[in-house]
This record gives structure tokens, C-alpha cells and sequence, in this order.
């Protein structure tokens, strides 16, 4: 079954520190995604990969920065975290079919204060 | 602008009611439309997708048009649970391809009363 996991699944930061999150696909799929929704939005897009070493600007990059160890891992870095940062954050992974099918992880909270 | 829009943006059913949720576009291409269900604090769960100019698919009690004439879509809900309390979120895809990208709705928070 198709499966992503996040961690951590909540975290509380303090403005200007760093915080990682992390994302592990079992899927073998060569996409993958950084969201994050906040309330009366659809999902956007932060950065995206398409394979192990390769990283995308999304809709929204600013303040995050990505990383593609390898095929099963994709990471989304703040650097400098601030209070509007506070969001929850959904990983997804994809692959290349006529369809696009996406499965996401039950996202990380991040509350940044 | 918002390229997705989803309507109502809530709604309040009774149990074995059932209900039409609807998605408005403007993204251009649309290779793809899929709906997605999301329980509170959980993760987006695919309940169907849509490809054809004009398609309709059935996956249980939900089924789903397409028409990309109209760039419409509807989720239809029949006889509805007290687990199909969640959010419903409309996402179009513009490219079938790795270079696609997915436009999502704000969503329609649906509850379920006994």
C-alpha cells in the first residue's frame, strides 16, 4: 500500500530557529511535494522534486528551503522560522501517469512562537 | 486569483440524506480533476479522479461528473454517514505529466448530524 510519513507530526518552534521537517515515501515515486494549508486556502505549493538530488521553487519558497537525499526522503528546512510560518504542512509523493496520482502524509503541524 | 472554487463552502446534512458538492475552474490545461476527502487533522484521501471531456465515475456512494466544456465538476454523496463527516477538496491537474502541477480548492466542510 501506498504510504508517506511525516515527522514530526507536531512541533512548537521559536521564531528565528531552525526547524526540519521530514518526509519518507515507499511508493518508489520519482515526484515529490511540500505543502502547506492554512484556513480558507487550498493547498500551496512551497517546493517540489522531481528525483533524488534534484529540488523546485513552488508557489511560495520564500523563507523554506528543500532537500532530496534520495529517492525516498524529502526534507523542508526554515532557517529562520517565523510566526507566519505557523501552518500545517503536507507531504506528497507522485508519479509520472496519465493521471497523476498523489498520496499525501497526515501532515506536521508546526506552531512557531 | 483563485483558479479553484468550491461551493457551498459548508454544509450541514442530516444522516441518510444525500448531497452535491461543487467545483468551479479556470485552469487551463485540465488534463484531470480529482477529489480528495480529509478528516480533521488528517491527510488528503483520493476518493475519485476524472479525464474525459465529459466523464463520470462511481466509487460507492460517491460519484462524480466532470465537464470541461463547462470546466464543472460535481461530488455527489448518497445516503450519507456520520464517517463522511470531513472536508472535500477539488484539485485539477494541468499536465499528466511530471510537470504537472495541482490546483487545489479551499474545500467544503460537510458535517453530518444524526
Amino acid at each position: 500500500e501506498a504510504a508517506v510519513t511525516q515527522s514530526p507530526r507536531n512541533k512548537v518552534a521559536v521564531t528565528g530557529g531552525k526547524v526540519t521537517l521530514s518526509c519518507n515515501q515507499t511508493n518508489n515515486h520519482n515526484n515529490m511535494y511540500w505543502y502547506r494549508q492554512d484556513t480558507g486556502h487550498g493547498l500551496r505549493l512551497i517546493h517540489y522534486s522531481y528525483g533524488a538530488g534534484s529540488t523546485e521553487k513552488g508557489d511560495i519558497p520564500d523563507g523554506y528551503k528543500a532537500s532530496r537525499p534520495s529517492q525516498e526522503n524529502f526534507s523542508l528546512i526554515l532557517e529562520l522560522a517565523t510566526p507566519s510560518q505557523t501552518s500545517v504542512y503536507f507531504c506528497a509523493s507522485g508519479e509520472r501517469s496519465k493521471n497523476t496520482e498523489v498520496f499525501f502524509g497526515k501532515g506536521t503541524r508546526l506552531t512557531v512562537v | 486569483k483563485t483558479q479553484v472554487e468550491q461551493s457551498p463552502q459548508s454544509l450541514v446534512v442530516r444522516q441518510g440524506e444525500n448531497c452535491v458538492l461543487q467545483c468551479n475552474y479556470s485552469v487551463t490545461p485540465d488534463n484531470h480533476l480529482r477529489w480528495f476527502k480529509q478528516d480533521t487533522g488528517k491527510g488528503l484521501v483520493s476518493l475519485t479522479v476524472l479525464v474525459d471531456q465529459k466523464d463520470k465515475t462511481s466509487n460507492g456512494r460517491y460519484s462524480a461528473t466532470l465537464d470541461k466544456d463547462a470546466k464543472h465538476s460535481t461530488l455527489h454523496i448518497t445516503a450519507t454517514l456520520l464517517d463522511d463527516t470531513a472536508t472535500y477538496i477539488c484539485v485539477v491537474g494541468d499536465r499528466g505529466s511530471a510537470l504537472g502541477r495541482l490546483h487545489f480548492g479551499a474545500g467544503t466542510q460537510l458535517i453530518v448530524i444524526p
